[in-house]
């Protein structure tokens, strides 16, 4: 199994909700990521979690709150977003040692109004 | 057919030819590249990769070759077929964690 799960695949939501995006892997995968992507721009990187910790941060603002409750799921908690934050988010997962390749989810497509 | 640069240019290709697609990174520490296909509405899809020890890996129709000496990374693909039009990324990783970046991107299109 290489598959990498995320839910919802769409997401409307208002300035003021509080919503969560899912991703899981069953693969035994121990670094997990979340990407956010706008049109025509390649996947940013946002978070990396390591053995259940955050080990990267890229200055991501605090309305975006990452959760890695088990090996196997990972969370991506949003608060008062902004229309700009509208974007596909893509979550991915890898082995963290050996250097290979990360298996990406179909990304949840999040609308802000 | 071949592209050059970061800024998303789009490489236009007749099926059944070859097609190259080049990435300039710019990290010195990184030591591991994957290229990507990403297709409409899907996430990236992992095509090859290849190790900082190596200049030159093959995969099914696919080649990927480094040059550490000027940063340059750069995917050939044989024999285009039109199931090949997307989005084409590199990604480096740095030498220590797991930090995956991802360059500008090249559009593939192939006309049948």
């Amino acid at each position: 199994d290489t598959e990498v799960t995320q839910t919802p695949k769409h997401l409307v939501m208002g300035m003021t909700n509080k919503k969560s995006l899912k991703c899981e892997q069953h693969m035994g995968h121990r670094a997990m990521y979340w990407y956010k992507q706008k049109a025509k721009k390649p996947p940013e990187l946002m978070f990396v979690y390591s053995y259940e910790k955050l080990s990267i941060n890229e200055s991501v603002p605090s309305r975006f709150s990452p959760e890695c409750p088990n090996s196997s799921l990972l969370n991506l908690h949003l608060h008062a977003l902004q229309p700009e934050d509208s974007a596909l988010y893509l979550c991915a997962s890898s082995q963290v040692e050996g250097r290979t390749e990360a298996f990406f989810g179909q990304g949840t497509r999040l609308t802000v109004v | 057919g071949e592209s050059v640069g970061l800024h998303l240019p789009t490489l236009s290709v007749q099926e059944g030819d070859n097609s190259i697609i080049n990435c300039a990174y710019s990290n010195s520490a990184s030591d591991y590249f994957i290229w990507y296909k990403q297709e409409s509405g899907k996430g990236p899809q992992f095509i090859i990769d290849i190790r900082s020890n190596m200049d030159k890996r093959q995969g099914q129709r696919v080649t990927v070759l480094l040059n550490k000496t000027v940063k340059h990374l750069s995917l050939q693909i044989a024999a285009t077929q039109p199931g090949d039009s997307a989005v084409y990324f590199c990604a480096e990783n740095e030498e220590y964690g797991n930090k995956l970046v991802f360059g500008a991107g090249t559009i593939l299109r192939v006309k049948s």
